[in-house]
């Protein structure tokens, strides 16, 4: 079993849509988890960290569900420019600096 | 965000010859960094972790001898790619931070 596992993609949705990407990992001692967001070519860049209770930022929600080790990511009413490959990260050494461990991604094109 | 900032963001060598690539922290202080490579249509994975005044740490797999990492300040690492080879050729990006990682904006490496 992949550490990482994403949504195969690409989800193509229409503007305004509400799209959600699922995310899967394998190490229960996983302690941190994040959606990065990489457009093509460029370098990943933080979208929002996901806490146990669940955070909203605007259109984002992220949730986090330990026992069945599984995080989300809802966008909801899509905009052109959320085209992009989503990346669900997971940092097995909690409160410290450790190495991030990404899933493969998710790629969202939103149409006019 | 922390601000990191990656020089040069592409080169071209001829294969056989060494590259070398500078991560620096702008607005903060890192004791560690992270090298990470990307190829087409893959995740970024991890290469090393370099920490500051001592040895780097690589991931399995990763040639320690080939990929060459300094980290002489806390706000500068380098990253040599020595002999290279058309194989090597790649998207490399590193990382800062603490719990949340801030990426550099990339090297895209070409080897010919």
């Amino acid at each position: 079993r992949k550490e990482v596992e994403q949504d195969p993609g690409p989800f193509n949705v229409p503007e305004g849509a509400t799209v959600a990407f699922n995310c899967t990992y394998s190490n229960s001692a996983s302690q941190s988890f994040f959606w990065y967001r990489q457009d093509c070519r460029k370098e990943p860049k933080l979208l929002m960290s996901v806490y146990s209770s669940g955070n909203e930022d605007g259109r984002f929600t992220a949730q986090l569900n330990r026992a069945s080790q599984y995080i989300s990511l809802l966008i909801r009413d899509s905009k052109l420019s959320d085209s992009a490959t989503y990346l669900c990260v997971v940092n097995t050494y909690g409160g410290s600096q450790g190495n991030l461990i990404f899933g493969k991604g998710t790629k969202l094109s939103v149409k006019p | 965000g922390a601000v990191v900032s990656q020089h040069p963001s592409w080169v071209i060598c001829k294969s056989g010859t060494s590259v070398k690539i500078e991560c620096r922290s702008l607005d903060f202080q890192a004791t560690t960094m992270f090298w990470y490579r990307q190829f087409p249509k893959q995740s970024l994975m991890l290469m090393a972790t370099s920490n500051e005044g001592s040895k780097a740490t690589y991931e399995q797999g990763v040639e320690k001898d080939k990929f060459l990492i300094n980290h002489a300040s806390l706000t500068l690492s380098t990253l040599t790619v020595t002999s290279a080879h058309p194989e090597d050729s790649s998207f490399y990006i590193c990382s800062g931070g603490w719990l949340e990682q801030y990426f550099g904006p990339g090297t895209r490496l070409t080897v010919t």
